[in-house]
């Protein structure tokens, strides 16, 4: 099971607004609503901010959003703010001989 | 206070094992789905393992399919995953998250470091 393809950097102004792509294939990405979305800054656990593709849990800021058409989920963070730089990882269920396959992961920098 | 707190991380030699424990408080665990997830040194993650609530269901990614156990105790609210056959690319960092349906990890603990290293 190969992982999910993320872009390996992105970047944005303060106040703009980015998005991570995710890609897969129609046995993942394509073929369920279930992908969720983590944030990660350095030498800290990951933090669920996006799950079946567009749900946020409580606690986490309405700038952050997902969506999928296809094999890609994407995530947009809007108003961007420098705490928002970290990394950030895609994660999908999978029929392919696993049950879960995470993303390739994206760095996202605040300029 | 709601939390997972893995141990038994440290250095083994390759061929070796080790047994990582995850401590749950604060929430019913018994309710959940529970997974292992890692991350080698500065590269992304990778989902590892996964139990049903009630312990009877388990899935393995293919690169510790016949080497790693998962399993849980609901009465000590623990989960533990044994690493038999350790190699060098099991050194990681590795998390234990609840679980929700879905690949909804919506709480993680802080990681244990495990190297494999002669």
């Amino acid at each position: 099971q190969s992982a999910l393809t993320q872009p390996a950097s992105v970047s944005g102004s303060p106040g703009h607004s980015i998005t991570v792509s995710c890609t897969g294939t129609s046995t993942d990405v394509g073929g369920f609503n279930y992908v969720s979305w983590y944030q990660q800054h350095p030498g800290k656990a990951p933090k669920l901010m996006i799950y079946e593709v567009n749900n946020r849990p409580s606690g986490v800021s309405n700038r952050f959003s997902g969506s999928k058409s296809g094999n890609t989920a994407s995530l947009t963070i809007s108003g961007l703010q420098p705490e928002d730089e970290a990394d950030y990882y895609c994660c999908s269920y999978t029929t392919n001989s696993t049950l879960y396959v995470f993303g390739t992961g994206t760095k996202v920098t605040v300029l | 206070q709601v939390q997972l707190v893995e141990s038994g991380g440290g250095l083994v030699k390759p061929g070796g094992s080790l047994r990582l424990s995850c401590a749950a408080s604060g929430f019913t665990f018994s309710d959940y789905y529970m997974s292992w997830i890692r991350q080698a040194p500065g590269k992304g993650l990778e989902w590892v393992s996964y139990i049903s609530s009630g312990g009877g269901t388990k899935y393995y990614a293919n690169s510790v399919k016949g080497r790693f156990t998962i399993s849980r105790d609901n009465a000590k609210t623990s989960l533990f995953l044994q690493m038999d056959s350790l190699r060098a690319d099991d050194t990681a960092v590795y998390y234990c998250a609840r679980e929700r349906v879905g690949a909804r990890h919506d709480l993680w603990g802080q990681g244990t470091l495990v190297t494999v290293s002669s």
